[in-house]
């Protein structure tokens, strides 16, 4: 069965400073990885994709990706009150539209 | 911009009721699914539709069944309603996806509680 894990937090972070988090999956078949934003109750919203090994920048947004290690992360610069949510790892394995596995999320909480 | 439209945020129900939940989606998506949402257990697959009058089962489709006459509908019905099936309930939509394009667009989730 398809995996993937997060460290649930709370992480909290001081405005200002890097936020990193990460995610493990298990399917070394995977193709395609996210990251998700979800406010509380409220519905995911995507923020960033990587397909291949390195680092993708977006923004204040950087996802690095590293296939060999099945090892995802988003690196969050400059941290804002308003990046406070929770961040959802997601990786298809194939392709096609069998949907996504989603992690059970990291709580990022940026201190003021 | 997509739109994906749940047709309830709240729902009350009683065990054994028949539920329909209602999912539309206005960008000619091919692709639909249903998810649930608990607290400590993340976002679950429960069924997903690639065209009209198909469906797949995702990983936890006991208990629900789906239906997908229109392109743009796809409704979660629950047979008989239990407390276990108490969650908030989230419909997506994709264009119809490669291996490296599959983004999901949700819809804003219908909170279901069952007494």
């Amino acid at each position: 069965q398809k995996e993937v894990e997060q460290n649930s937090g709370p992480l909290s972070v001081p405005e200002g400073a890097i936020a990193s988090l990460n995610c493990t999956y298990s399917d070394r078949g995977s193709q395609s990885f996210f990251w998700y934003r979800q406010y509380s109750g409220k519905s995911p919203e995507l923020i960033m994709s990587i397909y291949s090994n390195g680092d993708k920048e977006d923004g204040r947004f950087t996802a690095q990706l590293n296939k060999a290690s099945q090892y995802v992360s988003l690196l969050i610069r400059d941290s804002q009150p308003s990046d406070s949510a929770t961040y959802l790892c997601a990786v298809n394995s194939g392709g096609g539209a069998d949907g996504l596995t989603f992690g059970k999320g990291t709580h990022l909480i940026i201190q003021p | 911009d997509v739109k994906v439209t749940q047709s309830s945020r709240y729902l009350v129900k009683r065990t054994g009721e028949k539920v329909f939940l209602e999912c539309v989606q206005d960008m000619d998506h091919e692709n639909m699914f249903w998810y649930r949402q608990d607290p400590g257990l993340g976002l679950r697959l429960i069924y997903f539709s690639y065209d009209v009058k198909m469906k797949e089962k995702g990983d936890i489709p006991e208990g629900y069944s789906v239906s997908r006459e229109k392109k743009e509908r796809f409704s979660l019905i629950l047979e008989s309603a239990s407390t276990n099936q108490t969650s908030m309930y989230l419909c997506a939509s994709s264009p119809q996806m490669t291996a490296t394009n599959e983004k999901l667009f949700f819809g804003s989730g219908t909170q279901l509680s069952v007494l």
